[in-house]
């Protein structure tokens, strides 16, 4: 069965310091999304992207995060500096096209900034 | 903006008991619904999702949902829970070519 792939499952980084997540999602996915879920929350949305293009980056604070998805594959989403607030599960999930149901998820990579 | 409530943070039951998990939305028009669930250290699987048609919808594990469009719900229920289904609920709605919007979750706890 595929599946979302995220690296790295665990990250733990100092305050200042520059961090990078990686996603592959299921093949044929065009929609991908970074969500970032706080201990005993819900996923709350950072980015989508249709293919290459963002659709929605509305809740991403763009002065440290980033993210790309250059050739409409995988993706990567960048703090730089992190703070110690940027704690917290970061997933990607994809979905076979916009508003087309069902979103699979990855396992997640557990940030923490010390 | 739509906006989704779950109405229990955390629920204990004994094996055996019967579960109901309300969860509500804010949206008025069309929309998809979504329960996910979260197995302890595992990532977040879809349990159930309701489009159209028959507003009861039936799930993986013995779990199902009705969508009650009058009262903007869509609640969880199994008729008898195990032990293997402690876990973290998540309710999410999604407005067509709109994002999802998840709910705050429901930790469920079954002891045996």
């Amino acid at each position: 069965e595929a599946e979302v792939a995220q690296s790295p499952r665990y990250k733990i980084t100092e305050k200042s310091q520059a961090v990078a997540f990686w996603c592959d999602p299921i093949s044929g996915h065009a929609t991908l999304y970074w969500y970032r879920q706080i201990l005993g929350q819900g996923p709350e949305l950072l980015v989508q992207f249709q293919d290459e293009s963002v659709v929605d980056d509305s809740q991403l604070p763009k002065d440290r995060f980033s993210a790309e998805r250059l050739k409409g594959v995988d993706s990567t989403l960048k703090i730089q500096p992190a703070e110690l607030g940027d704690s917290a599960m970061y997933l990607c999930a994809s979905s076979l096209r916009q508003g087309a149901g069902e979103q699979y998820f990855g396992p997640g990579t557990r940030l923490t900034v010390t | 903006a739509q906006s989704v409530s779950q109405h229990n943070h955390h629920v204990i039951l004994s094996e055996a008991a019967s579960l109901e998990l309300g969860c509500n939305y804010s949206y008025g028009g069309t929309v998809n619904l979504f329960w996910y669930v979260q197995y302890p250290g595992q990532h977040l699987q879809l349990l159930l999702k309701y489009f159209s048609g028959d507003p009861l919808v039936k799930g993986i594990k013995g779990f199902e949902a009705e969508f009650i469009k009058s009262k903007f719900s869509f609640n969880l229920r199994k008729p008898s829970v195990q032990w293997s289904d402690t876990a973290e609920y998540f309710c999410a709605v999604n407005n067509y070519g709109q994002n999802f919007v998840f709910g705050p979750g429901t930790r469920l706890s079954v002891l045996p």
